[in-house]
């Protein structure tokens, strides 16, 4: 499924500094998704979008901020990372009702 | 808004033996049921999914049931394969407006030789 992509793979940043993570895909699928995983909570919902300039809110949204100004491109932002934000970030895609994932970026925020 | 809750959190089988996972959900407006599988280090991968208006559906050694009544439905893998090692993930897609997936927690199966 090389057609949603993430970068980086892995990441470590600083308390409080930005971070942005990038998600390409090249289906032209209307949705996408930011999702996070962590041990005992499985995958969560971030942020979604519907089409370009169209963002929602998930279940855990706070103290992230997403922006899609072209189909292809959903990043994802951490204004301010805090530790609690370390985990594994998973991208996905879908036009209908499969959902499918990029590869993940591992981040640890120390 | 949709939880979805899924057992066992670990299934250690024997090789060959069959396997079940278990999620129930609240929406009773749900209408779409995947079920993904990750490998270690990887993504996770849709492997069969179900619909509302199906009761099973199979596809080689592993099934969905659905009971829509109940709320609840399963993943059934038979003669099972060390390959078959994984977190396994049902979810589920609600029938308001644009719904996204919800997650069950994840089972993590264990096969050994």
């Amino acid at each position: 499924d090389a057609g949603i992509t993430q970068s980086p793979r892995y990441k470590i940043t600083e308390t409080g500094r930005q971070v942005t993570l990038m998600c390409h895909q090249t289906w032209s699928h209307s949705y996408m998704f930011w999702y996070r995983q962590d041990l005992g909570h499985g995958l969560r919902l971030i942020y979604y979008s519907a089409a370009a300039d169209i963002t929602d809110k998930g279940e855990v949204p706070d103290g992230y901020v997403v922006s899609r100004s072209k189909t292809e491109n959903f990043p994802l932002t951490l204004e301010s990372a805090t530790r609690s934000q370390t985990s594994v970030y998973f991208c996905a895609s879908s036009e209908s009702y499969g959902y499918t994932f990029g590869s993940g970026t591992r981040l640890t925020v120390v | 808004g949709e939880n979805v809750e899924q057992h066992p959190s670990t299934l250690s089988v024997q090789e060959g033996d069959s396997a079940v996972i278990k999620c129930t959900y609240s929406d009773s407006a749900s209408n779409y049921f995947p079920w993904y599988k990750q490998e270690l280090g990887k993504r996770p991968q849709l492997i069969i999914d179900i619909r509302s208006n199906v009761g099973e559906k199979k596809d080689q050694r592993i099934a969905v049931t659905l009971n829509k009544t109940a709320k609840h439905f399963s993943l059934h893998i038979t003669e099972t394969q060390p390959e078959d090692s994984a977190v396994y993930f049902c979810a589920a897609l609600g029938n308001s407006g644009y719904s996204t997936l919800t997650f069950g927690k994840g089972t993590m199966l264990l096969v050994s030789p």
